[in-house]
């Protein structure tokens, strides 16, 4: 069965290091997605990609992130200077189609711990 | 804006024992709404979905149905088993939005 894939598992980094997460949506899916949920808080939309670009972002997602589908088949999103308060774990999910009324399928998650 | 008010847990059920987990919602229009699950170490994984008012969801003896008048989907299960100890995730999409907004999720732990 065809699944989103996530590297690294964990990644832990210093503040204000750049990092870059990685994820393989399911290959016949055109839109991609990342969301995060820090401990404890609720699992929160970050940006969603449809056609090289961005469809919707949500206030969390300024300047410091961008995301990018270098290839045919990976979706990263890069945070530049990492914070604190961006240490969660970072969810990375697909879609047939574009609208929340469709399943949208997520990947087992990285665990960002800024230190 | 869209909001999900999920029950907080974490729950403690011995095997056998019935399960309801609460979901409110607030939206405008008229969303769909689905419960997600995940299970120790993996992706959330979508357990059922609504998406329209009075629709059930089923799946592996869950249940939910949207009710819009008390602006819930609150999840059911009759006989939970050892092996549906996770997180469970409540969530509400729709319209022209795509994203999907989500509850807190409740951790369910299941005692043999």
């Amino acid at each position: 069965e065809p699944e989103v894939t996530q590297t690294p598992s964990h990644q832990v980094t210093q503040m204000g290091q750049e990092v870059i997460l990685r994820c393989v949506p399911i290959s016949n899916h055109l839109y991609f997605y990342w969301y995060r949920q820090i401990l404890g808080q609720k699992v929160e939309f970050l940006v969603s990609f449809y056609n090289n670009e961005i469809s919707e972002k949500s206030e969390i997602f300024d300047d410091q992130f961008s995301v990018e589908r270098p290839d045919g088949s990976n979706f990263t999103l890069k945070i530049r200077s990492t914070k604190l308060e961006d240490s969660a774990m970072y969810f990375c999910a697909s879609s047939i189609s574009g609208t929340g009324y469709n399943e949208q399928f997520f990947g087992p998650g990285t665990r960002l711990t800024v230190l | 804006g869209n909001s999900v008010t999920q029950m907080e847990g974490p729950v403690t059920l011995s095997e056998e024992a019935f399960l309801t987990i609460n979901c409110t919602y607030t939206a405008t229009g008229y969303p769909s709404l689905f419960w997600y699950v995940q299970y120790p170490g993996e992706g959330l994984q979508l357990l059922l979905k609504a998406t329209k008012a009075d629709d059930k969801g089923s799946n592996k003896g869950f249940e939910a149905t949207y009710r819009k008048e008390t602006t819930s989907f609150h999840l059911e299960k009759g006989s939970v088993q050892v092996s549906d100890s996770a997180v469970y995730f409540c969530a509400l999409g729709g319209g022209s939005n795509y994203k999907l907004t989500f509850g807190k999720g409740t951790l369910l732990t299941v005692n043999p």
